[in-house]
C-alpha cells in the first residue's frame, strides 16, 4: 500500500458524459501527479500540482482539468468523454516538487466509456 | 520530443539474470527512474540514476550512461513474481516530470 487513495476504483459512463476521478496523497505529500495508461500502454504525463499551484502540464486534452485543493487531495475532470478516453488513470505523489525521484502511485481509478 | 525505447518484451526462465535497456532522446533530461508494474496494478518504484554508472539495490541493480542516452535494468536471481512489465522513465523538465516508456512485458519461466 502506498499510502495514495484514488476513487472510484472503476467507472463506466456513456460517451459525452462527464466524470471526476479524486486523489489523496500520502500523509505529507505536497506534489500531486496524473497520468493516463491505455491498454498495454506506457503511462502518459497528465499535469503536475504543486501545494496547491499547477507545476507542469503533459498531454492533457483541454476537455480535462484538474486541480488541487488546500487539504492536497486532487480531482481529475474529464468532460465530453470519447471512447478513447477508456483508460486507467493513476495518481501519484511525491514529498516535493522538481526532484525526478520516486513517485507513489495509487491503485488507480479505471474508466470505461461506452 | 520527447521518447523511451525499450524491448516490449522479455523472457527468462527463474533463477537467470536478465537485463531490459532504456535509450531515451530527451531534453532537459535530469535522470532515468525505473518502474514495476504487476498486471495494470499500481506502478511501483525500483530505482533512480541521476549519474553515471550502476545502483545496486538487492537484485535488481540500474545504470545509466549519460553521454550514449542509455540505461538498462538488471535483474538477477530471477523469481516467478518478477513477472511483471517493467518501465524506465526520464525525469526532464524544471519540475522534473517523468516521461516513461511503453513498458517491457518480463515473463518468467519455471
Amino acid at each position: 500500500d502506498s499510502g495514495v487513495t484514488q476513487t472510484p476504483k472503476h467507472l463506466i459512463t456513456a460517451t459525452g458524459q462527464r466524470v471526476t476521478l479524486r486523489c489523496s496523497p500520502r500523509s505529507g505529500d505536497l506534489s500531486v501527479y496524473w497520468y493516463q495508461q491505455s491498454l498495454d500502454q506506457g503511462l502518459q504525463f497528465l499535469i503536475q500540482y504543486y501545494n496547491g499551484e499547477e507545476r507542469a502540464k503533459g498531454n492533457i486534452l483541454e476537455r480535462f482539468s484538474a486541480q488541487q485543493f488546500p487539504d492536497l487531495h486532487s480531482e481529475l475532470n474529464l468532460s465530453s468523454l470519447e471512447l478513447g478516453d477508456s483508460a486507467l488513470y493513476f495518481c501519484a505523489s511525491s514529498p516535493q516538487a522538481g526532484t525526478g525521484r520516486e513517485l507513489f502511485f495509487g491503485e488507480g481509478s479505471r474508466l470505461t466509456v461506452l | 520530443g520527447q521518447s523511451l525505447e525499450q524491448p516490449s518484451e522479455v523472457t527468462a526462465v527463474e533463477g537467470a539474470i536478465v537485463q531490459i535497456n532504456c535509450t531515451y532522446q530527451t531534453s532537459g533530461f535530469y535522470g532515468l527512474s525505473w518502474y514495476q508494474q504487476h498486471d495494470g496494478g499500481a506502478p511501483t518504484f525500483l530505482s533512480y540514476n541521476a549519474l553515471d554508472g550502476l545502483e545496486e539495490t538487492g537484485r535488481f541493480s540500474s545504470f545509466l550512461s549519460r553521454s550514449d542516452s542509455y540505461g538498462y535494468l538488471l535483474l538477477q536471481e530471477l523469481q516467478m513474481k518478477d513477472s511483471a512489465s517493467y518501465f524506465c522513465a526520464a525525469a526532464r523538465g524544471s519540475a522534473r516530470q517523468l516521461t516513461f516508456g511503453s513498458g517491457t512485458q518480463l515473463t518468467v519461466l519455471p
